[in-house]
C-alpha cells in the first residue's frame, strides 16, 4: 500500500515496556524516524535508524528494523507518565519528502 | 543554538481570505520543509525550500506557495482559503535536502 501504517492506540502501566509498531511503504527509504508529539506542540525527533541497520539503542529507546517485512518498531523501556504522547513513524522518500503514519497515541497509567 | 520557531501560534481566518505563515530555521540549517497536519492525522508534505529555491512539492494545489529568504527563514502563503485548510502547519529545518528534519511548534490555522 501507499500508507505508513501504525496502530492508533496503546495503553501501558507505568514501569512497563511499550512497543509501538509501524509498517512503511518504500523499500528504498534511506532513513526511518520516530517523532513524539505532545498536545498542542510540534514534533520532537526521538530517534532514527539508517536503513542498513537492524537495531539502534538510545537510553530507554530501542528501534528494530526488519527491511524484508518493511516493519519498524520502537520500544520504550520503563515507561513513565511523561511518555504519554502521540508517536509518529516516518520514512524518507526521495530527496526531500517524508511520509508519516497517522500516529499511535500512547497512554501511560499510574 | 536556537531551534525552529514559527509565527503566529494561532490564526483564525474566513473562507476566501489569504494567510502568510512564517518560520525561522535552526541556526546552521539551509533547508526548510512545510507540512500540513489535519486533526487526528500525521503531517503531509507540502513543499521544501533549499537555498531559496523550491526543491520538491507534495500533492497540494498552486494556491499553496512559499518563499525562502537569504537568511533561510521561510514563508508559507495560502490563497483562497477553504474550510479544509484548517490544520496545524508545521515547519521543519535541516542541514541539507536529505538531512534529519527538526520541527517547530507549528501554527494552528482555523478557517471559518
Amino acid at each position: 500500500g501507499e500508507d505508513v501504517e501504525q496502530s492508533l492506540f496503546l495503553s501501558v502501566r507505568e514501569g512497563d515496556s511499550s512497543v509501538i509498531n509501524c509498517t512503511y511503504t518504500d523499500s528504498s527509504s534511506t532513513y526511518l524516524y520516530w517523532y513524539k508529539q505532545e498536545p498542542g506542540a510540534g514534533l520532537q525527533l526521538l530517534t532514527y535508524i539508517f536503513s542498513n541497520m537492524d537495531m539502534k539503542q538510545d537510553q530507554r529507546l530501542t528501534v528494530l528494523l526488519n527491511k524484508k517485512d518493511k516493519h519498524l518498531s520502537l520500544r520504550i523501556a520503563d515507561t513513565q507518565t511523561g511518555d504519554s504522547a502521540i508517536y509518529f513513524c516516518a520514512e524518507s522518500i526521495g530527496n526531500n519528502d517524508m511520509r508519516f503514519g497517522a500516529g499511535t497515541r500512547l497512554t501511560v497509567k499510574p | 543554538e536556537t531551534g525552529v520557531t514559527q509565527s503566529p501560534t494561532h490564526l483564525i481566518k474566513t473562507r476566501g481570505q489569504q494567510v502568510t505563515l512564517r518560520c525561522s530555521s535552526q541556526s546552521g540549517h539551509n533547508t526548510v520543509s512545510w507540512y500540513q497536519q489535519a486533526l487526528g492525522q500525521g503531517p503531509q508534505f507540502i513543499f521544501q525550500y533549499y537555498r531559496e529555491e523550491e526543491n520538491g512539492r507534495g500533492n497540494f494545489p498552486p494556491r499553496f506557495s512559499g518563499l525562502q529568504f537569504p537568511n533561510y527563514s521561510s514563508e508559507l502563503n495560502v490563497n483562497a482559503l477553504e474550510l479544509d485548510d484548517s490544520a496545524l502547519y508545521l515547519c521543519a529545518s535541516s542541514g541539507g535536502q536529505r538531512d534529519t528534519q527538526y520541527f517547530g511548534p507549528g501554527t494552528r490555522l482555523t478557517v471559518l
